[in-house]
């Protein structure tokens, strides 16, 4: 079983849309989480970290669950600019060791 | 602004060669990464450093080595390239762990091609 494992998609969805990403990871101890974006050719950058009481950034809304140990990331009025990878993040209890996940494709089509 | 450099977009080597990724960052970082990228696999840590001269195995460390003399440069080295070695580079810095900036910096990636 992969440490950190995401729907590989691609998901294809119009633009306005609201689609969410699920990712779960198998360390119970684990620390810190995050939602990284990658561009096509482009380095990853992140989007935003993710907090137990859960949290939002403008259109996107980042959702953890320790006891299941899962995270979501949640995307509202899905714009054409936001077609790119997401990956989800955890780090280990020292917080150094990350494990990324594969990734989850989108593409918004107008 | 974060700058995450690295020495080469393009890399051609033939097996058998030793190979030398450089690393620079400008945001004075304590914590240095080397990942690879392939497909459908995702980032997978090769090598870590949180301080100069220190470093700390990741999961994928057969292979490769890594060099910090200098807190703003972290280097890779793959002894002896081999095929199975061609993929995506990607370096990241970033503050200690628990801070309030803490995020990981990516360099924009070395495409190393082993032959």
């Amino acid at each position: 079983r992969k440490e950190v494992e995401q729907d590989p998609g691609p998901f294809n969805v119009p633009e306005g849309a609201t689609v969410a990403f699920n990712c779960t990871y198998s360390n119970s101890a684990s620390q810190s989480f995050f939602w990284y974006r990658q561009d096509c050719r482009k380095e990853p950058k992140l989007l935003m970290s993710v907090y137990s009481s859960g949290n939002e950034d403008g259109r996107f809304t980042a959702q953890l669950n320790r006891a299941s140990q899962y995270i979501s990331l949640l995307i509202r009025d899905s714009k054409l600019s936001d077609s790119a990878t997401y990956l989800c993040v955890v780090t280990d209890t020292g917080g150094f060791k990350t494990i990324f996940g594969a990734g989850t494709r989108l593409f918004v089509k107008a | 602004d974060v700058k995450v450099t690295q020495s080469s977009r393009y890399l051609v080597k033939r097996t058998g060669e030793k190979v030398f990724l450089e690393c620079v960052q400008d945001m004075d970082h304590e914590n240095m990464f080397w990942y690879r990228q392939d497909p459908g696999l995702g980032l997978r840590l090769i090598y870590f450093s949180y301080d100069v001269k220190m470093k700390e195995k990741g999961d994928i460390p057969e292979g490769y080595s890594v060099s910090r003399e200098k807190k703003e440069r972290f280097s890779l080295i793959l002894e002896s390239a081999s095929t199975n070695q061609t993929s995506m580079y990607l370096c990241a810095s970033s503050s200690p762990p628990g801070t309030a900036t803490w995020e990981q910096y990516f360099g924009p990636g070395t495409r190393l091609t082993v032959t």
